[in-house]
């Protein structure tokens, strides 16, 4: 069964540095999205994208934040300048279109510690 | 407001009974789709449910069944013959009509935490 792979599964960086993290979506979907849960908090949206653009972004996802589809096959968020309170486990996600009773198929995570 | 409101922080259910989960959710769009995710311990995203809006029918996926009462706004996880490993953190999440064209993420509810004892 297809799914959504994401490296690494753990991440540790220093205050300030650049972070990228990256997903691989089931093959034939066409939406991608990430999202963020710090630890012991709900899941919240950070963006979709569609058509190598940003297609929704919510409030969190600021300047320091970009995602990029660099080829056929990944999807990457990147966080410029990394902050404490940017760790957080992120997950990725795809769906086959992005209407409101499409499935999104979640990855493993990354588990993001900034010290 | 909290568009999804989960009231159960933590449930303790005897293995092999039937438990719900509550989710009551808040939207004034006619058309909208709910999820029910598990986050068993080791941190992945579990989909396990769906209900469309315009669903005549509750969704059923094995043990898994969705009570929805779409007049109170509620979408109630219903699972039948409770086993060891539904032990997790269960998550109930909203999608709306995607208001600008573009594609909306999901909301999600702080979740409930179910352990499953023998």
């Amino acid at each position: 069964e297809p799914e959504v792979t994401q490296t690494p599964s753990h991440q540790v960086t220093q205050m300030g540095q650049e972070v990228i993290l990256r997903c691989v979506p089931i093959s034939n979907h066409l939406y991608f999205y990430w999202y963020r849960q710090i630890l012991g908090q709900k899941v919240e949206f950070l963006v979709s994208f569609y058509n190598n653009e940003i297609s929704e972004k919510s409030e969190i996802f600021d300047d320091q934040f970009s995602v990029e589809r660099p080829d056929g096959s990944n999807f990457t968020l990147k966080i410029r300048s990394t902050k404490l309170e940017d760790s957080a486990m992120y997950f990725c996600a795809s769906s086959v279109s992005g209407r409101e009773y499409e499935t999104q198929y979640f990855g493993p995570g990354t588990r993001l510690l900034v010290l | 407001a909290q568009k999804i409101t989960q009231t159960q922080p933590g449930m303790f259910v005897q293995e092999k009974e039937a438990v719900t989960l509550d989710c009551t959710y808040d939207t004034s769009d006619p058309s909208y789709g709910l999820f029910w995710y598990k986050q068993p311990s080791s941190g992945e995203m579990i989909f396990l449910i769906y209900q469309g809006s315009y669903d005549q029918q509750n969704a059923t996926e094995g043990r898994y069944s969705l009570n929805f009462q779409k007049a109170r706004k509620s979408a109630n996880l219903v699972i039948s013959a409770s086993q060891l490993g539904d032990s997790a953190m269960y998550f109930c999440a909203m999608r709306e009509y995607p208001s600008g064209g573009g594609a909306d993420g999901l909301t999600f509810g702080k979740g409930t935490h179910l352990i499953i004892q023998p």
